[in-house]
């Protein structure tokens, strides 16, 4: 069935450091991978996305792989500051029938990233 | 422009209620999707909306039902509630069905007493 899960449920960086966030999902159907970024008493604030068909897309600080090969996506956050301790969701979107691509994403349990000063 | 709009903030219910939500989504933001979330679950959806017709559903009770507007806002309802309804429930909003770029609302938290 369709299922995203995550290797670590929570990573602990030092201010300045390199952060990596890791994703496993088991469609290979997946058509769109979305990161979010969750904070306490708040929705899930859209970080980055990525299309099957690209491998890396970058952001402000921020870049998403995917290793459609072995169902793999990571997040990762250069220079991680305080304010981006969160609780981090990958997503996917599977197509329908048909091709079709509805509005259903499949979240991540997610990760817990604490960044300490 | 203004975000998701979802109201209330907070809700607390007795079981055996019912409940309605509301999600005002992004201006011409045509899709609204709704999300469950609780600590042992995650994020599970619950069922999707595009000009007024319902395009996808999660796997959850028919006590679960929602609804949208020709303004595309829409609501969702939740009959005789159980201790196990309270959640954060939250709306996103897109463009248009499949189009990507999902934006959530703040949701809302319902408590079930």
């Amino acid at each position: 069935g369709e299922s995203v899960g995550l290797h670590l449920p929570t990573l602990s960086v030092q201010e300045g450091d390199n952060s990596i966030i890791n994703c496993a999902y088991s469609n290979s159907a997946s058509d769109y991978f979305i990161w979010y970024k969750q904070e306490s008493g708040k929705g899930p604030q859209f970080i980055i996305d990525i299309r099957s068909n690209m491998d890396k897309r970058q952001g402000q600080r921020v870049t998403v792989l995917l290793n459609k090969t072995v169902k793999h996506l990571s997040l990762q956050i250069a220079a991680t500051q305080p304010g981006d301790s969160a609780v981090y969701f990958c997503a996917e979107r599977s197509q329908g029938a048909g091709g079709t691509s509805y509005g259903k994403l499949t979240f991540g349990q997610g990760t817990i990233l604490t960044v300490h000063p | 422009k203004a975000g998701v709009t979802q109201t209330p903030r907070y809700l607390i219910k007795t079981r055996g209620q019912q409940v309605t939500l509301s999600c005002s989504p992004i201006s011409g933001h045509r899709s609204v999707s709704w999300y469950q979330q609780t600590p042992g679950q995650g994020l599970q959806f619950l069922f999707e909306y595009f000009s007024e017709t319902q395009r996808n559903k999660g796997n959850f009770p028919g006590r679960f039902s929602g609804r949208q507007f020709s303004n595309s806002r829409s609501e969702m309802n939740v009959s005789t509630l159980e201790l196990g309804d309270s959640a954060l429930y939250l709306c996103a909003s897109s463009i248009t069905t499949g189009s990507g770029g999902y934006t959530f609302g703040s949701g809302t938290r319902l408590t079930v007493v």
